[in-house]
């Protein structure tokens, strides 16, 4: 699995935009890129993943660079409820089983 | 509220009991997933299952036994632990496929277990 390079710490305000940058420079062609997050006191949950193409869903947009080498996360209008630990994943896609490495994230912190 | 449940929430044990942790899930998935998160730490993967055989154990220590009973069931038993084993024992299950890689794992919300 190829290492993923995130900010430890990371700060918005409410109803503000956030984008939360990952570095993956060494990834391979069928790596996916998968994001969870983990509130306090709650086990991980999925936000959004992508092979090669941008990714949208009801709870953030995935920004995937050209090159593959490194993504953003994007939280349109970030509420106090995403304050948490982001983690920014890189997995093997040909295998089966999907086997996450975590890093160890970015924490986010949501100002009123 | 999640849909993989973990049981028990809090789990304090001595050296040598014998325990289980449980872990269920009802979404049909066919994979399932024991990892391990000290505080302030990320998860660690310990073992991964798929459909019911163990594909995956990142070496870990015998003294952790998993077991798949069945499809919807996955157990870890606990046996001779000792103080540094004290953490959240997540579970986690997904679709199994071609590209499993792709396939979003759902959490439970953990198992804090805490030796004496």
């Amino acid at each position: 699995d190829a290492k993923t390079t995130q900010p430890n710490s990371m700060e918005s305000n409410e109803e503000e935009p956030v984008h939360l940058p990952c570095n993956h420079s060494t990834i391979s062609g069928t790596d996916y890129i998968h994001w969870y997050r983990q509130l306090p006191s709650q086990g991980p949950e999925y936000v959004i993943h992508g092979l090669t193409s941008n990714v949208n869903n009801r709870m953030a947009s995935l920004a995937i660079a050209e090159d593959r080498k490194s993504s953003t996360l994007i939280l349109h209008r970030a509420t106090l409820r995403d304050a948490a630990v982001y983690y920014c994943i890189s997995n093997a896609g040909g295998t089966s089983y999907g086997k996450l490495t975590f890093g160890q994230g970015t924490i986010l912190t949501v100002h009123p | 509220d999640t849909e993989v449940t973990q049981t028990p929430k809090h789990l304090v044990m001595g050296m040598t009991n014998k325990k289980s942790l449980k872990c269920e899930q009802h979404m049909g998935h066919r994979a399932m997933y024991w990892y391990k998160q000290k505080a302030k730490k990320p998860p660690e993967l310990m073992f991964v299952y798929s459909y019911e055989k163990l594909s995956i154990n990142e070496s870990v220590p015998s003294r952790f036994s998993p077991e798949c009973p069945n499809s919807s069931l996955l157990n870890l038993h606990l046996h001779a632990l000792q103080p540094e084993d004290s953490a959240l024992y997540l579970c986690a299950s997904s679709q199994v496929g071609r590209a499993l890689g792709g396939q979003p794992q759902h959490f439970g919300d953990g198992t804090r277990l805490s030796i004496l």
